[in-house]
């Protein structure tokens, strides 16, 4: 079975660029997540979905930041416009979800962003 | 306030050594779920197990076991006779009930086994 599939694995951009990560998740999953990952800040939630719809975006950094998930098989992250300490490797996971416990979540292979 | 602590940032081993890898944390939740996931050199998050706070049996998957402790709020990580293979940075997290879906991970254990 393919897991999270995320693209691209990496993305260098300048300052003021637009930024788009794309992620695939499980088929069947009905929750989805993007974490940033920093050594400074270790990985940090950034938004979740379940079924298609956000639950907590608390943790989108600023209005520069944006996620959409149109549909159970597609979800975007973008960051418009980009900052150089926006640069870090964005995860995309996904899980499944039947009630009130947690399942484990499984990651894709992460973006690699840098903006210079 | 951070729920969870892995208060060991890089830890050296020489191969067929065992090793353990804390974890602490911190929630008023009574249910509540704990995880492990490893991250090798490669980058990628791969998950290693799920305990929820119900369920205190240590667990032996392999080389590797857990042993979960609510009196002190601990869920560490063993892994025996290491191997090169494990040299990864290993991430606790914590999910509460009552906060969804989300985990909250720990900063992570870098792990090396020397050859």
């Amino acid at each position: 079975d393919a897991g999270v599939i995320q693209s691209p694995r990496h993305e260098v951009t300048e300052m003021g660029q637009e930024v788009t990560l794309r992620c695939k998740p499980i088929s069947g999953h009905n929750s989805l997540f993007w974490y940033r990952q920093t050594m400074m800040r270790g990985l940090e939630l950034l938004i979740y979905f379940n079924n298609n719809v956000p639950i907590d975006d608390s943790g989108m950094p600023e209005d520069r930041f944006s996620a959409k998930m149109p549909n159970a098989s597609f979800s975007t992250l973008k960051i418009q416009p980009s900052e150089p300490r926006d640069s870090a490797v964005y995860f995309c996971a996904s899980s499944f979800s039947s009630g009130q416990a947690t399942p484990e979540a499984f990651f894709g292979q992460g973006t690699r962003l840098t903006v210079v | 306030a951070q729920k969870v602590t892995q208060a060991q940032t890089e830890i050296s081993v020489v191969e067929k050594e065992d090793v353990t890898l804390d974890c602490v944390y911190e929630t008023r939740d009574t249910t509540y779920y704990l995880f492990w996931y490893k991250q090798p050199p490669s980058g990628e998050l791969v998950f290693l197990i799920r305990r929820n706070s119900f369920d205190e049996q240590n667990e032996i998957s392999g080389r590797y076991s857990w042993n979960f402790q609510k009196s002190t709020s601990s869920f560490n990580f063993t892994i025996t006779a290491s191997q090169v293979v494990d040299s990864a940075v290993y991430f606790c997290a914590l999910s509460e009930a009552y906060t969804g879906n989300q985990f909250y991970f720990g900063t992570g254990t870098s792990l090396t086994v020397i050859p």
